[in-house]
């Protein structure tokens, strides 16, 4: 079974610029998480998205939004980018049968560097 | 204060010993409990899971859960030097996965 994908791998960005990024979950996996790993906050939650509907949230600001679709592949979008937004944006899926998080897989993420 | 507390190391040990992750978290809402190891460039890899308190093994690797006192541990015997990446501890009430800092480990040969 094909694991998690991210697209783009690497992105650069100037400030002020939007982005969006892409996650396709496992094959039968409903649920897609986003998360923010930094050197200095570690691994944060941004949110949950499960059958189109984002079911949780974290505590970022409203310029990081997602999305998720009918095929539960997902979106997220960065609107008007700051320096230190610079980070590894991580996507993991879960069948999302139940609403706690236990069992995510995550994809490789994609390098966002913002200059 | 952290919901989640890592020592993040480094931590060096040679190939073959006994290596013991810890980690503490002030969240009593958490039900689940994960490790996830996480080499160089790679997104974090599920290793294993528990619920509530208690020991759960695979292989060469034993979690450990005490509720009472709020502590998460992790076990690697026999340690290879393809073991070297970072650990990360995690809890999950609903909605929610909550993770710590992450503890680099190096097994040198």
């Amino acid at each position: 079974k094909a694991g998690v994908t991210q697209t783009p791998r690497y992105l650069i960005k100037t400030r002020g610029q939007q982005v969006t990024l892409s996650c396709s979950p496992i094959s039968g996996h409903r649920s897609v998480s986003w998360y923010q790993q930094t050197p200095g906050q570690g691994l944060q939650f941004l949110f949950e998205y499960f059958s189109e509907t984002q079911r949780n949230k974290g505590n970022f600001p409203g310029r990081f939004s997602g999305r998720q679709f009918s095929n539960s592949r997902s979106e997220m979008n960065v609107s008007t980018l700051e320096l230190g937004d610079s980070a590894l944006y991580l996507c993991a899926s879960s069948l999302g049968d139940r609403e706690v998080l236990y069992e995510q897989y995550f994809g490789p993420g994609t390098r966002l560097t913002v200059t | 204060q952290k919901e989640v507390e890592q020592d993040p190391g480094p931590l060096s040990v040679p190939e073959g010993a006994i290596v013991s992750l810890n980690c503490t978290y002030s969240n009593s809402a958490f039900q689940y409990f994960m490790w996830y190891r996480q080499y160089s460039r790679k997104g974090p890899e599920l290793l294993m899971y528990t619920y509530s308190s208690g020991n759960k093994e695979d292989g060469r690797f034993t979690a450990q859960v005490d509720k009472s006192s709020k502590y998460i541990s992790l076990f690697i015997r026999d340690s290879q030097p393809s073991d070297s990446a970072t650990y990360l501890c995690g809890g999950t009430s609903y909605g929610k996965l909550t993770f710590g800092q992450g503890t680099i480990l190096t097994v040198h040969p």
